[in-house]
């Protein structure tokens, strides 16, 4: 069964706007982080942020911010003011069994943001 | 300053070949990972490592192989037994800290000639 599920294969934004992308996923550990990944054209995977299944509020870094609605199994990552230099494949991931040493992320299919100027 | 690398950067393959892809790291992480990306695609686990000398497989291990002798190397051997080895290889290491998530290097391209 698919762990991590991003429906959007594609994402258009202008840029100035915010974009959300959308990301659910399916575990029944209780503890357990949410990661997204920015993948630029180079293919480096570059850490934007984190949400674990304990935190009380929204993570927030700098303009990426994660709607994490605990219930639904859902942690979209929010742009807000897009830039250029945003388009890029955008990943969210998983890692289970969180406070395990050497837990392995589960990764989704990604979504390929294009920053429209 | 500390981090991950991966070499080469591109490397060819002819078909019945194998090849050794090199990870090193110099951030005194214990956990180390193996991830394939084809175009378009997620990432998927080859093989982990979380100690020296001990390894184990992930998802598609299957025409790979790895060894753990140092805690800094963890090399990937594509061998001819992988029916399809044209990808992008990432290797990590895990981050102790408070979002326990990876360090990636900047990976391998692989393509069968």
């Amino acid at each position: 069964a698919q762990k991590i599920t991003q429906t959007q294969p594609g994402m258009f934004v202008q840029e100035k706007e915010a974009v959300t992308l959308d990301c659910t996923y399916d575990t029944s550990d209780p503890s357990y982080g949410l990661f997204w990944y920015k993948q630029p054209s180079s293919g480096e995977m570059i850490f934007l942020i984190y949400q674990g299944s304990y935190d009380q509020q929204n993570a927030t870094e700098g303009r990426y911010s994660l709607n994490f609605q605990k219930a639904r199994k859902s942690a979209n990552l929010v742009i807000s003011a897009s830039q250029l230099g945003d388009s890029a494949m955008y990943f969210c991931a998983m890692r289970e069994a969180l406070y395990n040493q050497g837990g392995k992320l589960i990764f989704g299919q990604g979504t390929e943001l294009s920053v429209k100027p | 300053d500390g981090g991950i690398t991966q070499s080469p950067k591109y490397l060819f393959r002819k078909e019945g070949q194998n090849v050794t892809l090199s990870c090193e790291q110099n951030l005194n992480h214990d956990a180390m990972y193996w991830y394939r990306q084809d175009p378009g695609q997620g990432l998927r686990l080859i093989y982990y490592s979380q100690i020296v000398n001990d390894f184990q497989k992930g998802d598609i291990a299957e025409g790979y192989s790895v060894s753990r002798e140092k805690k800094e190397s963890f090399p990937l051997t594509v061998t001819s037994a992988q029916k399809n080895p044209t990808a992008f290889y990432l290797c990590a290491t895990l981050i102790q800290g408070p979002n326990y998530g990876y360090t990636f290097g900047s990976g391998t391209r692989l393509t069968v000639v």
